[in-house]
């Protein structure tokens, strides 16, 4: 199994851009998480989905972040627009859910610079 | 979630056993305890979890009190590769709110 899948690995923007960060689950988990990491605040949980429905989204800081599911093995986790304080790293996770041990298999992260 | 108290950071010396300490004084009777690593620039790794008896695999063995209020995490032999920030967390599983929420951890530094 390739593991969790994240593109872009890096990305470098400008302050009012859009931007899209893409995660592709390990086949045959129903759960997805998506986290942002700064030296600031730690590792944040943004949001996270269930069989394709979002159950918290919480975490999600302010309107500009969205995020949709709209299949089992992908999901997109938008910023529009783009701020310098968005600048971090972006975790995908994926597990069992409530079948599995609760462990959550984390994706290799893209990092966003938005200038 | 119950919260837990991790010492910021310990040393430990290459091939000693690295025993990193966890409070959840607060854990309730269906919250297990996870423990996750994040090595440089990687994403968390899951090691090891428990709910109240000892639990042992290939990376790790946890030793739980038995009034659930504290936990350690014990790395047998450390190597370099340990090196990582080290998070313990309480949590209900068998639930549909699987959700993590990751403290500041521990910065475990390994050295040769």
């Amino acid at each position: 199994d390739a593991g969790v899948i994240q593109s872009p690995r890096h990305e470098v923007t400008e302050m009012g851009q859009e931007v899209t960060l893409r995660c592709k689950p390990i086949s045959g988990h129903n759960s997805l998480f998506w986290y942002r990491q700064t030296m600031m605040r730690g590792l944040e949980l943004l949001i996270y989905f269930n069989n394709n429905v979002p159950i918290d989204d919480s975490g999600m800081p302010e309107d500009r972040f969205s995020a949709k599911m709209p299949n089992a093995s992908f999901s997109t986790l938008k910023i529009q627009p783009s701020e310098p304080r968005d600048s971090a790293v972006y975790f995908c996770a994926s597990s069992r859910g409530t079948s599995g041990k609760g462990e959550q298999f984390f994706g290799p992260g893209t990092r966003l610079t938005v200038l | 979630d119950a919260k837990t108290t991790q010492p910021p950071s310990m040393d430990c010396a290459e091939g000693r056993a690295a025993n990193l300490p966890c409070n959840h004084s607060t854990i309730s009777g269906n919250e297990y305890v996870y423990w996750y690593r994040q090595i440089h620039s990687q994403g968390p790794q899951y090691i090891i979890h428990g709910l109240k008896n000892n639990e042992t695999n290939e990376m790790a063995s946890l030793i739980i009190t038995e009034d659930r209020k504290s936990s350690t995490l014990i790395l047998p032999h450390a190597t370099l590769r340990d090196t990582a920030v080290y998070y313990c967390i309480v949590r209900v599983t068998m639930n549909r709110d699987d959700k993590i929420i990751f403290g500041k951890g521990t910065r475990l530094h390994i050295l040769p």
